[in-house]
């Protein structure tokens, strides 16, 4: 069965304090990591797409990686905006939308 | 990108009643897809609604449950049947940004349930 877990489960940092949000899985060939952004009473916005092992992709200040077993979201000198819950999802190689497992988020807060 | 709305926002019911969940999308959509979020879990897929067929369950859930009608191309709903505390949730309804396997989805701003 899939698994996706995110840690840690929530997450308080000072304006300009850089971290990681990591995202652990197990997946039966991976087709596709997908990083989200939701803000309190939205519904996920798609941040990235990763396919393969030492791909990164970055915007403005998120950078995600991802390797055989992870993914980590690169936070830079973090602003108040980027305040959210930001999930993980796999998809399997084996099927469709039906096989995308989403992780149950880190909740970001930066204070200013 | 597509725009998608849901009607209602929120809704307070009471055990025993239905809630009848509208998803709107500002384009035509082959598929269109219903999810769950419960307080603390992760996002869980309900079912497939396709246009002209009857929809396609998870694991879990079933079509009495949460029946789906899937009208047109653009339109959507679903309902939450015979409500119980259990089912107090964020529902959400989202679309693929193309028609590629490996594409992500756009979400809906969900709607907010609470049963009493």
């Amino acid at each position: 069965e899939d698994q996706v877990t995110q840690s840690p489960e929530a997450l308080r940092l000072q304006e300009g304090e850089s971290s990681s949000l990591n995202c652990s899985y197990t997946v039966s060939g991976l087709r596709g990591l997908f990083w989200y952004r939701q803000d309190p009473g939205k519904g996920p916005e798609f941040l990235f797409t990763l396919y393969s092992a030492g791909e990164e992709k970055e915007k403005e200040r998120l950078k995600a990686t991802l390797t055989k077993k992870e993914s980590f979201l690169h936070i830079t000198a973090p602003k108040p905006e980027d305040s959210a819950t930001y999930l993980c999802a796999v998809q399997a190689s084996s099927g469709g939308y039906q096989k995308v497992t989403f992780g149950t988020g880190t909740k970001l807060q930066v204070i200013p | 990108s597509a725009v998608i709305s849901q009607k209602p926002s929120r809704d307070i019911c009471q055990r025993g009643t239905s809630l009848t969940i509208q998803c709107q999308v500002d384009s035509q959509v082959t598929m269109m897809f219903w999810y769950r979020q419960q307080p603390g879990q992760s996002l869980t897929l309900i079912a497939t609604a396709n246009q002209g067929s009857e929809a396609t369950y998870e694991s879990g859930f079933v079509i009495d449950k949460f029946p789906i009608s899937r009208p047109n191309l653009t339109f959507s709903t679903l309902t939450v049947s015979n409500m119980s505390p259990e089912d107090s949730s964020i529902y959400l309804c989202s679309v693929p940004t193309s028609r590629q396997v490996t594409e992500t989805q756009y979400f809906g701003p969900g709607t907010r349930l609470l049963v009493l």
